[in-house]
């Protein structure tokens, strides 16, 4: 199973673009790459899912180079409210539920 | 996405009593799995509740400890068993719905 690698804490300021990169060296050919928020006491939630090149929905965007060994999940614009921890996982996209939980990027939006 | 619900949203609970958690799904999912997040930390995966059959634990989870059903393919329970204060943390149902997994709002649990 490939681990990730993402920063543990990041800082912003409301209206910045936020870029956060994870790295997965391991990832195996039918892995696909998620990204979840989790505010504190709740469930993680969905954000993203890519398996190569750009990714966009309404909430980010995510950046896969051609390698997949590393991801970036793009905020545009962030507010107060994405103060949150981001995770990024790898994992079979057929059978979700291997995916491992590393310690996730504490986002930190400062007004 | 799929609308996920638990119950209880929290207890507190005595020691080597049991307590069990129910996760309710609005549709019909084939895949529903359990975490656990502790104090502080990140989520990790008790077992996969298999529909029909006995669920598939991960290391260091067995079944005595928390046994899980899974009677169709909208409901599941975790039951923690003969707990203690390390037991204490946030538990956690999720679902596959094909297009990423989705996850209920967590029972937190406090074992006294």
């Amino acid at each position: 199973l490939a681990k990730t690698t993402q920063p543990i804490s990041m800082d912003s300021y409301e209206g910045q673009e936020v870029n956060i990169t994870c790295s997965h060296n391991n990832i195996a050919t039918n892995d696909y790459i998620t990204w979840y928020q989790q505010f504190p006491s709740q469930g993680p939630r969905f954000i993203i899912q890519g398996y190569k090149t750009k990714v966009t929905n309404e909430v980010a965007s995510l950046f896969i180079p051609a390698d997949r060994k590393s991801s970036t999940l793009s905020l545009p614009r962030v507010s107060l409210s994405d103060t949150a921890v981001y995770y990024c996982l790898v994992g079979d996209g057929g059978s979700q539920g291997n995916l491992i939980f590393g310690k996730g990027t504490k986002l930190s939006v400062k007004p | 996405s799929a609308v996920i619900s638990q119950k209880p949203s929290r207890d507190i609970c005595q020691r080597g009593t049991s307590l069990t958690i129910q996760c309710q799904v609005d549709s019909q999912v084939t895949m529903m799995f359990w975490y656990r997040q502790q104090p502080g930390q990140s989520l990790t995966l008790i077992a996969t509740a298999n529909q029909g059959s006995e669920a598939t634990y991960e290391s260091g989870f067995v079944i005595d400890k928390f046994p899980i059903s899974r009677p169709n393919l909208t409901f599941s329970t975790l039951t923690v068993s003969n707990m203690s204060p390390e037991d204490s943390s946030i538990y956690l149902c999720s679902v596959d719905s094909g297009q990423g997994e989705f996850f209920g709002p967590g029972t937190r649990l406090t074992v006294l």
